[in-house]
């Protein structure tokens, strides 16, 4: 069983559409989290959530919103998606916020 | 300035080797990470440190929290040990560094 699962792994879509990435941990972790790597693979966080709190908001524009429905899943919505918004989106999971990292395998956007 | 400093940007070594990667942050910090990224994309969780040293295997990290710096050392590399080794420290919300590459050769 795969800890960390985020789905799609690839998407392509046009600029201006509005689409989601879901992330589900089976670790029973307290903190998940999404980050973003840009096309230099710098990684930047982008949100965490604990206990379905949101701790902390890097700044994001507010078309990105993180959404979770259980302590299990934190999926990501993006509206109105632009072309700066291409790159990769990771979701990670941890016991604590000072816990080691459980990284999902990553999906690749690509806004045409 | 970036807030988390690494150091060498790439690094190419010869299988057998001993490996150091460097990591300066200028933050306060509650805990520092040592992540590999593999050729494929996808992130490993390596270390995460908040005081001392700590080994995995061929794998030893160090940090020093007085002078802000931790270490990433490889011992008897090998080839499968390429990948890009990323740095990370949290102070609330999580810095990283800009990775080193690291190329071992048979």
């Amino acid at each position: 069983d795969t800890a960390v699962s985020q789905t799609p792994k690839y998407l392509v879509t046009q600029m201006g559409n509005d689409k989601s990435i879901k992330c589900e941990q089976n670790l029973g972790h307290d903190t998940m989290y999404w980050y973003k790597q840009d096309s230099k693979k710098f990684l930047k966080i982008m949100f965490s959530y604990n206990n379905k709190e949101l701790i902390i908001n890097e700044t994001v524009p507010n078309r990105f919103s993180p959404k979770s429905p259980d302590k299990a899943h934190l999926n990501l919505h993006i509206n109105s998606l632009e072309l700066g918004d291409s790159a990769v989106y990771f979701c990670a999971s941890s016991q604590g916020r000072d816990e080691k990292l459980f990284f999902g395998s990553g999906t690749q956007l690509s806004v045409l | 300035k970036n807030e988390v400093e690494q150091s060498p940007q790439n690094l190419t070594a010869q299988e057998g080797e001993f490996i150091t990667i460097n990591c300066s942050y200028s933050v306060g910090i509650s805990a520092l990470h040592w992540l590999q990224q593999h050729p494929g994309g996808g992130i490993v969780s390596l270390f995460m440190l908040s005081s001392g040293k700590k080994k995995h295997g061929r794998l030893i990290a160090t940090i020093n929290i007085q002078e802000k710096h931790s270490s990433l050392h490889i011992t008897a590399s090998h080839p499968r040990d390429s990948a890009v080794y990323i740095c990370a420290a949290n102070n609330n919300d999580m810095r990283f560094g800009a990775g080193t590459r690291l190329t071992v050769k048979p």
